[in-house]
């Protein structure tokens, strides 16, 4: 089946620095790609939807300058998170379509901010 | 604002015991239903979804689920769970016109004892 691959699986950081994360769709051209949060024991939070080739639609309260995202291929996106600070610490997860449904889900990024 | 709600937070039960996790949405047009599932340390993977036709939809694993539209409500089911069902239980519902954006309940923790 489709197979999104996310990368890195954990990371942890300083203050202030910035870390990417990547999300490949492996088998199919993902068109759209959806970046999500998930708090500890909480649900799956849609930070932004991204085109191929055009800007990240971005929810509302998500910082888009903090957020970076860019989605140059039909095969990449990437998540910037610039200047993260501990409030940041997450689980980050992507997914992608190639316009039909379901989407496939990565496996997630643990960050952790010190 | 459209959201869904999943009515149990943490279900425990025996191996051979029926399970049925509750799922509701807030949205009164055309909707796209799914229920994935996430196993410790994995990605989410989709059990079962619901586009259009008759409205009880089987899944893997044995699992089912029955779209409601007069109770927007699509309840997930199986007859008969095992330990390796201990997974944590998502739906989410998927609003036509916005750009394949899913919206997640917050999660239901199954816990299977053997």
């Amino acid at each position: 089946g489709a197979v999104v691959s996310q990368h890195p699986s954990w990371v942890i950081c300083k203050s202030g620095t910035s870390v990417k994360i990547e999300c490949r769709s492996l088998d199919f051209q993902a068109t759209t790609m959806f970046w999500y949060r998930q708090f500890p024991k909480q649900s799956l939070m849609l930070m932004a939807t991204s085109n191929e080739g055009s800007k990240a639609t971005y929810e509302q309260g998500v910082e888009k300058d903090k957020f970076l995202i860019n989605h140059a291929s039909l095969t990449l996106s990437t998540l910037t998170v610039t200047s993260a600070h501990p409030e940041d610490s997450s689980f980050y997860i992507c997914s992608a379509s190639d316009g039909y449904q379901p989407q496939h889900f990565g496996d997630g990024t643990r960050l952790s901010i010190l | 604002a459209q959201s869904v709600s999943q009515h149990n937070h943490h279900v425990i039960l025996s191996e051979a015991a029926s399970l049925e996790l509750g799922c509701n949405y807030s949205y009164g047009g055309t909707v796209n239903l799914f229920w994935y599932v996430q196993y410790p340390g994995q990605h989410l993977q989709l059990l079962l979804k619901y586009f259009s036709g008759d409205p009880l939809v089987k899944g893997i694993k044995g699992f089912e689920a029955e779209f409601i539209k007069s109770k927007f409500s699509f309840n997930l089911r199986k007859p008969s769970v095992q330990w390796s069902d201990t997974a944590e239980y998502f739906c989410a519902v998927l609003i036509y016109n916005q750009g394949g954006k899913l919206i997640f309940g917050q999660g239901t923790e199954l816990s299977v004892k053997p």
